[in-house]
């Protein structure tokens, strides 16, 4: 009963590298989303999914991509890595937008240097 | 969506019911009101959600008021493990962003 699972649970990068985000999730959800959460803020939607083939910018898509090749996967890209983008990166998905609720994964932290 | 407004911070004695409160007084007729909470830095956890109707699940049950301007999150009888954050959120359907607030922070007490 794995449901929304994300790797890596941390990481270490330095300025200018890039690197992948995946979550994972086994409820045949439609809808994917990637959010991120700084302290003292709430979260703030990056990018999300409506179904296999789709994406659509969030709140703060800048310096991110994103890909839903498989209807169960949906990757976060970094292509050059600020200390800005120091954040806890959490992925959720739901069935539907509104009416079902969005189920969360345990977070990926990244640290940039 | 609906602006939510919750008490900063709550205790309650562990095995005693715990009443978390809400007020969404904008909310309109085809919005739903979701509780979710953060333990510690783990990812929200959905509890529980409701359209008009009071609604009870393995985990808590909601109160919705009549008018549905306030809400009421009940965990019957909580626990050393129920001490987390908890978000009241008012949803639109059709919403793909959640606007968490900064939520009561509810300590259980041994």
């Amino acid at each position: 009963n794995a449901g929304v699972t994300q790797t890596p649970k941390f990481r270490v990068l330095k300025t200018g590298q890039s690197m992948t985000l995946l979550c994972a999730q086994d409820m045949n959800h439609e809808y994917m989303y990637w959010y991120r959460q700084d302290p003292g803020m709430g979260l703030r939607l990056i990018h999300y999914s409506v179904g296999e083939g789709t994406t659509a910018k969030g709140e703060v898509p800048d310096g991110y991509n994103v890909s839903r090749l498989k209807k169960q996967n949906f990757l976060l890209g970094l292509e050059s890595a600020a200390p800005s983008q120091t954040s806890v990166y959490f992925c959720a998905s739901s069935y539907e937008a509104g009416r079902q609720p969005q189920h969360f994964g345990d977070g990926t932290r990244l640290s940039i240097l | 969506d609906a602006k939510t407004t919750q008490p900063p911070s709550m205790d309650c004695a562990e095995g005693r019911a715990a009443n978390l409160p809400c007020n969404h007084s904008t909310i309109s007729g085809n919005e739903y009101v979701y509780w979710y909470r953060q333990i510690h830095s783990q990812g929200p956890q959905y509890i529980i959600h409701g359209l008009k109707n009071n609604e009870t699940n393995e985990m808590a049950s909601l109160i919705i008021t009549e008018d549905r301007k306030s809400s009421t999150l009940i965990l019957p009888h909580a626990t050393l493990r129920d001490t987390a954050v908890y978000y009241c959120i008012v949803i639109h359907p059709g919403t793909y962003k959640y606007i968490f607030g900064t939520g009561t922070r509810l300590k259980v007490l041994a």
